[in-house]
């Protein structure tokens, strides 16, 4: 199993540009997650999923849309590219997710974000 | 929004030196994880402890649940230059219906040969 996959691995991105952060995983898992890692400050929640057609808002869904419409996939769009959306995004699916308290996560190599 | 605090924000320390790492928050958390990230990786999970004053070990790594759920420690005996990474505690609480995790800012560890 390659778990969680994450394209691309780094980019660069100018003022007002849009793009998708691309995420897949092999797990069957029902539960996936986008956070956002910014220097010294940890993760911070953007949208999850608890299933494919159902998505929900994060700690921090300002800027961002996602969409579910397959188990595996869960990309992240970004609209109007902003210097405050420089971070390093991750993607991370789980398997008894909201209904439990003691589920694991697992997390994606990470996209590295430079908005300039 | 349910803050923890971690502490120390940075460590640095020679192989073979113990160490302690602190989670704290004033909330009660329903269980509390500790992950493990390398540089260019995501996270990965080590523990997950459920019990207030539960203990687990994993190796030279021992994590203990405070007994109110309010905090949380991760001890490393005899550190080795492996063991350097972002130390991450996330704690689950219930929320609307259902189960929401939220994480401290992590404690770096660079352990020097």
């Amino acid at each position: 199993n390659a778990g969680v996959t994450q394209t691309p691995k780094f980019r660069i991105l100018k003022i007002g540009q849009s793009m998708t952060l691309q995420c897949t995983q092999d797990m069957n898992h029902n539960y996936m997650y986008w956070y956002r890692q910014d220097p010294g400050m940890g993760l911070k929640l953007i949208y999850y999923s608890v299933g494919a057609g159902i998505t929900d808002k994060g700690e921090v869904p300002n800027g961002y849309n996602v969409s579910r419409s397959t188990t595996e996939d869960f990309p992240l769009r970004l609209e109007l590219a902003a210097p405050s959306q420089t971070s390093v995004y991750f993607c991370a699916s789980s398997y008894r997710g909201l209904s439990s308290f003691f589920d694991e996560q697992f997390f994606g190599p990470g996209t590295r974000l430079t908005v300039l | 929004t349910q803050l923890l605090e971690q502490s120390p924000q940075f460590l640095s320390i020679q192989e073979g030196e113990n160490l302690t790492v602190y989670c704290n928050s004033s909330s009660v958390f329903s269980s509390l994880q500790w992950y493990r990230q390398e540089p260019g990786e995501g996270p990965v999970l080590l523990v997950t402890v459920v019990t207030g004053g539960e203990v687990k070990k994993l190796k030279r790594l021992t994590f203990q649940f405070g007994d109110a759920r309010k905090d949380s420690s991760l001890h490393i005996t005899a550190a080795q230059p492996g063991d350097t990474g972002l130390y991450l505690c996330a704690g689950a609480y219930s929320g609307a219906g259902s189960y929401q995790l939220t994480f401290g800012k992590g404690t770096k560890l660079s352990v020097i040969p």
